[in-house]
Protein backbone atom coordinates (compact mmCIF):
# COMPACT_ATOMS: atom_id res chain seq x y z
CA UNK A 1 0.00 0.00 0.00
CA UNK A 2 2.04 3.14 -1.18
CA UNK A 3 -0.29 5.65 1.43
CA UNK A 4 -2.09 7.55 -1.59
CA UNK A 5 -5.94 7.49 -1.92
CA UNK A 6 -7.77 8.21 -4.90
CA UNK A 7 -11.42 8.22 -5.67
CA UNK A 8 -13.62 7.26 -7.03
CA UNK A 9 -11.55 4.36 -8.38
CA UNK A 10 -14.13 4.39 -11.53
CA UNK A 11 -15.93 7.04 -13.19
CA UNK A 12 -17.98 6.67 -16.08
CA UNK A 13 -19.77 9.71 -18.06
CA UNK A 14 -20.64 11.20 -21.27
CA UNK A 15 -19.54 13.56 -23.67
CA UNK A 16 -19.23 17.57 -22.88
CA UNK A 17 -19.85 16.31 -18.86
CA UNK A 18 -17.56 17.59 -16.24
CA UNK A 19 -15.68 15.45 -13.19
CA UNK A 20 -13.32 15.68 -9.99
CA UNK A 21 -10.87 13.16 -8.89
CA UNK A 22 -9.83 13.41 -5.90
CA UNK A 23 -6.20 12.48 -4.24
CA UNK A 24 -4.99 12.12 -0.78
CA UNK A 25 -1.24 12.43 -0.75
CA UNK A 26 1.02 10.08 1.34
CA UNK A 27 0.94 10.95 5.06
CA UNK A 28 3.74 13.91 5.62
CA UNK A 29 3.90 14.37 1.46
CA UNK A 30 3.96 18.11 0.39
CA UNK A 31 4.05 17.18 -3.54
CA UNK A 32 1.49 15.82 -5.71
CA UNK A 33 1.65 14.87 -8.98
CA UNK A 34 -1.02 13.79 -11.93
CA UNK A 35 -0.50 11.58 -14.57
CA UNK A 36 -2.76 10.16 -17.59
CA UNK A 37 -2.04 6.67 -18.90
CA UNK A 38 -3.79 5.53 -22.34
CA UNK A 39 -2.57 3.39 -24.66
CA UNK A 40 -1.92 5.22 -27.32
CA UNK A 41 0.11 7.98 -25.14
CA UNK A 42 1.69 6.16 -22.44
CA UNK A 43 2.09 7.42 -18.97
CA UNK A 44 1.77 11.55 -19.47
CA UNK A 45 2.88 14.30 -16.83
CA UNK A 46 -0.16 16.43 -16.55
CA UNK A 47 0.55 19.27 -13.48
CA UNK A 48 2.67 19.72 -10.07
CA UNK A 49 1.78 20.87 -6.96
CA UNK A 50 3.85 21.53 -4.26
CA UNK A 51 2.32 22.70 -0.53
CA UNK A 52 -0.95 24.15 -2.45
CA UNK A 53 1.23 26.01 -5.27
CA UNK A 54 1.38 24.73 -9.16
CA UNK A 55 5.45 23.96 -9.73
CA UNK A 56 5.44 22.74 -13.37
CA UNK A 57 3.16 21.78 -15.55
CA UNK A 58 3.04 19.38 -18.62
CA UNK A 59 0.94 18.29 -21.36
CA UNK A 60 -2.49 19.03 -19.42
CA UNK A 61 -4.97 20.37 -22.24
CA UNK A 62 -6.87 23.73 -21.26
CA UNK A 63 -10.15 21.50 -20.30
CA UNK A 64 -8.21 20.58 -17.44
CA UNK A 65 -7.23 22.35 -14.17
CA UNK A 66 -5.84 21.13 -10.64
CA UNK A 67 -4.96 22.64 -7.25
CA UNK A 68 -4.06 21.63 -4.08
CA UNK A 69 -5.84 22.31 -0.69
CA UNK A 70 -4.39 23.72 2.67
CA UNK A 71 -4.94 19.91 3.98
CA UNK A 72 -2.61 19.13 0.65
CA UNK A 73 -5.68 16.89 -0.78
CA UNK A 74 -5.73 17.81 -4.38
CA UNK A 75 -8.64 17.80 -6.87
CA UNK A 76 -8.30 17.37 -10.97
CA UNK A 77 -10.83 19.08 -12.31
CA UNK A 78 -12.05 17.97 -16.25
CA UNK A 79 -14.47 19.91 -18.29
CA UNK A 80 -15.92 19.28 -21.84
CA UNK A 81 -15.07 15.74 -21.67
CA UNK A 82 -14.49 13.99 -25.03
CA UNK A 83 -13.96 10.52 -25.59
CA UNK A 84 -10.45 10.52 -26.16
CA UNK A 85 -10.42 12.16 -22.59
CA UNK A 86 -10.90 7.91 -21.53
CA UNK A 87 -7.83 7.11 -19.50
CA UNK A 88 -6.77 6.25 -16.44
CA UNK A 89 -5.63 9.12 -14.25
CA UNK A 90 -2.92 8.54 -11.53
CA UNK A 91 -1.73 10.77 -8.54
CA UNK A 92 1.56 10.21 -7.29
CA UNK A 93 3.16 12.39 -4.02
CA UNK A 94 6.35 13.08 -2.42
CA UNK A 95 7.45 14.44 0.32
CA UNK A 96 9.25 17.63 -1.17
CA UNK A 97 9.51 18.70 -4.57
CA UNK A 98 12.96 17.56 -5.34
CA UNK A 99 14.19 15.14 -8.44
CA UNK A 100 16.02 12.79 -6.63
CA UNK A 101 13.10 11.20 -4.75
CA UNK A 102 11.06 8.24 -5.63
CA UNK A 103 7.26 9.22 -6.46
CA UNK A 104 4.69 6.88 -4.28
CA UNK A 105 1.66 6.58 -6.64
CA UNK A 106 -2.26 6.02 -5.51
CA UNK A 107 -4.28 2.99 -7.65
CA UNK A 108 -5.41 5.74 -9.91
CA UNK A 109 -8.96 6.96 -11.45
CA UNK A 110 -10.62 4.69 -14.33
CA UNK A 111 -12.56 7.39 -16.49
CA UNK A 112 -15.11 6.06 -19.29
CA UNK A 113 -16.53 8.66 -21.99
CA UNK A 114 -19.48 7.23 -23.38
CA UNK B 1 13.11 18.14 -23.66
CA UNK B 2 14.03 14.42 -21.63
CA UNK B 3 12.74 10.91 -23.42
CA UNK B 4 13.25 7.49 -22.49
CA UNK B 5 13.17 4.63 -25.00
CA UNK B 6 12.21 1.01 -23.63
CA UNK B 7 12.55 -0.77 -27.47
CA UNK B 8 10.93 -3.97 -26.88
CA UNK B 9 7.16 -4.25 -26.37
CA UNK B 10 7.48 -7.68 -24.67
CA UNK B 11 9.70 -9.87 -22.68
CA UNK B 12 9.78 -13.39 -22.16
CA UNK B 13 11.47 -15.07 -19.81
CA UNK B 14 11.56 -18.70 -18.38
CA UNK B 15 11.16 -18.95 -14.98
CA UNK B 16 14.78 -18.86 -13.34
CA UNK B 17 16.91 -17.31 -16.12
CA UNK B 18 18.20 -13.51 -16.08
CA UNK B 19 15.83 -11.13 -17.01
CA UNK B 20 16.70 -8.08 -18.90
CA UNK B 21 14.75 -4.94 -19.69
CA UNK B 22 16.29 -2.55 -21.89
CA UNK B 23 15.90 1.34 -21.35
CA UNK B 24 17.90 3.93 -23.21
CA UNK B 25 17.41 8.04 -22.37
CA UNK B 26 18.18 11.07 -23.68
CA UNK B 27 18.29 14.52 -21.38
CA UNK B 28 20.87 18.04 -21.15
CA UNK B 29 22.48 17.55 -17.81
CA UNK B 30 22.78 14.71 -15.43
CA UNK B 31 19.85 12.43 -15.49
CA UNK B 32 17.95 11.24 -12.53
CA UNK B 33 16.59 7.91 -13.69
CA UNK B 34 14.17 5.56 -12.08
CA UNK B 35 12.49 1.96 -12.63
CA UNK B 36 8.79 1.13 -11.25
CA UNK B 37 6.49 -2.02 -11.83
CA UNK B 38 2.96 -1.90 -12.51
CA UNK B 39 0.93 -4.62 -11.84
CA UNK B 40 -3.25 -5.03 -13.28
CA UNK B 41 -5.67 -2.34 -11.68
CA UNK B 42 -2.85 -0.79 -9.66
CA UNK B 43 -0.89 2.15 -9.33
CA UNK B 44 3.17 2.36 -10.45
CA UNK B 45 5.77 1.13 -7.69
CA UNK B 46 9.29 2.04 -7.51
CA UNK B 47 11.54 -0.89 -7.29
CA UNK B 48 14.96 1.55 -7.82
CA UNK B 49 16.97 5.04 -8.68
CA UNK B 50 20.58 6.03 -9.82
CA UNK B 51 21.50 9.46 -8.67
CA UNK B 52 25.00 9.88 -8.86
CA UNK B 53 27.91 7.49 -7.92
CA UNK B 54 28.09 3.77 -8.09
CA UNK B 55 26.71 2.61 -11.49
CA UNK B 56 25.30 -0.42 -10.51
CA UNK B 57 21.87 0.25 -8.30
CA UNK B 58 20.15 -2.65 -6.48
CA UNK B 59 16.48 -2.14 -5.74
CA UNK B 60 13.56 -3.87 -4.25
CA UNK B 61 12.35 -7.74 -5.08
CA UNK B 62 16.15 -8.49 -6.27
CA UNK B 63 16.45 -6.05 -9.56
CA UNK B 64 19.56 -3.96 -10.18
CA UNK B 65 20.36 -1.53 -12.84
CA UNK B 66 22.82 -0.53 -14.59
CA UNK B 67 24.05 3.15 -15.27
CA UNK B 68 26.16 3.12 -18.62
CA UNK B 69 26.65 7.30 -19.70
CA UNK B 70 28.58 6.59 -22.80
CA UNK B 71 25.59 4.15 -23.95
CA UNK B 72 22.74 6.80 -21.79
CA UNK B 73 21.33 3.22 -20.91
CA UNK B 74 20.06 2.17 -17.55
CA UNK B 75 19.11 -1.73 -18.11
CA UNK B 76 16.96 -3.17 -15.56
CA UNK B 77 17.84 -6.73 -14.45
CA UNK B 78 17.48 -9.44 -12.58
CA UNK B 79 19.65 -12.72 -11.95
CA UNK B 80 16.88 -15.65 -11.88
CA UNK B 81 12.90 -14.49 -12.49
CA UNK B 82 10.05 -15.47 -10.83
CA UNK B 83 6.84 -15.93 -12.05
CA UNK B 84 5.45 -13.32 -10.19
CA UNK B 85 7.65 -10.68 -11.92
CA UNK B 86 5.15 -10.57 -14.55
CA UNK B 87 3.88 -7.20 -14.78
CA UNK B 88 4.58 -4.16 -16.83
CA UNK B 89 8.09 -2.67 -16.27
CA UNK B 90 8.41 1.36 -16.59
CA UNK B 91 11.71 3.75 -17.28
CA UNK B 92 11.80 7.41 -16.44
CA UNK B 93 14.21 10.14 -16.36
CA UNK B 94 14.26 13.40 -14.41
CA UNK B 95 15.60 16.15 -16.22
CA UNK B 96 14.36 19.19 -15.38
CA UNK B 97 11.81 18.29 -12.38
CA UNK B 98 9.33 16.53 -14.09
CA UNK B 99 9.64 12.64 -15.19
CA UNK B 100 9.53 11.32 -18.72
CA UNK B 101 8.35 7.58 -18.80
CA UNK B 102 9.01 5.46 -21.75
CA UNK B 103 6.15 3.16 -23.21
CA UNK B 104 6.85 0.46 -20.67
CA UNK B 105 7.90 -3.20 -21.33
CA UNK B 106 4.96 -6.18 -20.49
CA UNK B 107 7.44 -8.90 -18.74
CA UNK B 108 6.00 -12.46 -18.93
CA UNK B 109 7.64 -15.02 -16.98
CA UNK B 110 6.81 -18.32 -18.07
CA UNK B 111 6.79 -21.59 -15.75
Amino acid sequence: DSGVTQTPKHLITATGQRVTLRCSPRSGDLSVYWYQQSLDQGLQFLIQYYNGEERAKGNILERFSAQQFPDLHSELNLSSLELGDSALYFCASTFGEGRNQPQHFGDGTRLSIL
Amino acid sequence: AQSVAQPEDQVNVAEGNPLTVKCTYSVSGNPYLFWYVQYPNRGLQFLLKYITGDNLVKGSYGFEAEFNKSQTSFHLKKPSALVSDSALYFCAVDGNNRLAFGKGNQVVVIP
